[in-house]
């Protein structure tokens, strides 16, 4: 059983539709991070979050922890095709990762 | 800077044979670490070093050996390569710990590794 479970697992969808992938654990976390990763590539971060409540933005991507500092979401708006990826979540805190979220965007 | 660098980009080894996955990065990171990522499991740490001399082991150090001479670089070696060790491996490295700070971990671009 994995610290963190990200849904869906993957997801496919039309350029500028909308997404929103999760992040959800049972444990409390002092903050979260998402990050991206293309084929054949390393993971890059994207943002890390340590408030409970707190949202970032990101050109079309915004980030939100949960109250509880137990969840967070990850919703790209009107998303393009650049936007293809393995996202992930991570709390470093516990050393642990997600499976990750993949995202296709079809042109 | 060249940031995180990994070699060799793709190995393939028999089951028994040993090889060292290279690992250096050109940021003066005291912190590095060693994860593996397989379909459905995400990243999982293998061994971690907080600096020169200093190395623990993570979630899965079974088969897995890491020594640190110098801050630039972090080997990891295979002692007696098995078919479960068939994974992507991927280096990263940081200013600070990774799990009392929020510092950005910086990712190597991996080895694909695959044991017959």
């Amino acid at each position: 059983t994995q610290l963190l479970e990200q849904s869906p697992q993957f997801l496919s969808i039309q350029e500028g539709e909308n997404l929103t992938v999760y992040c959800n654990s049972s444990s409390v976390f002092s903050s979260l991070q998402w990050y991206r990763q293309e084929p054949g590539e390393g993971p890059v971060l994207l943002v890390t979050v340590v408030t409970g409540g707190e949202v970032k933005k990101l050109k079309r991507l915004t980030f939100q922890f949960g109250d509880a500092r137990k969840d967070s979401s990850l919703h790209i708006t009107a998303a393009q095709p650049g936007d293809t990826g393995l996202y992930l979540c991570a709390a470093l805190s516990k050393l642990s990762f997600g499976a990750g979220t993949t995202v296709t965007v079809r042109a | 800077n060249a940031g995180v660098t990994q070699t060799p980009k793709f190995q393939v080894l028999k089951t028994g044979q040993s090889m060292t996955l290279q690992c250096a990065q050109d940021m003066n990171h005291e912190y590095m670490s060693w994860y593996r990522q397989d379909p459905g499991m995400g990243l999982r740490l293998i061994h971690y070093s907080v600096g020169a001399g200093i190395t623990d082991q993570g979630e899965v150090p079974n088969g897995y050996n890491v020594s640190r001479s110098t801050t630039e670089d972090f080997p990891l070696r295979l002692l007696s390569a098995a078919p479960s060790q068939t994974s992507v491996y991927f280096c990263a490295s940081s200013t600070r710990e990774v799990t009392t700070s929020t510092d950005t971990q910086y990712f190597g671009p991996g080895t694909r590794l695959t044991v017959l």
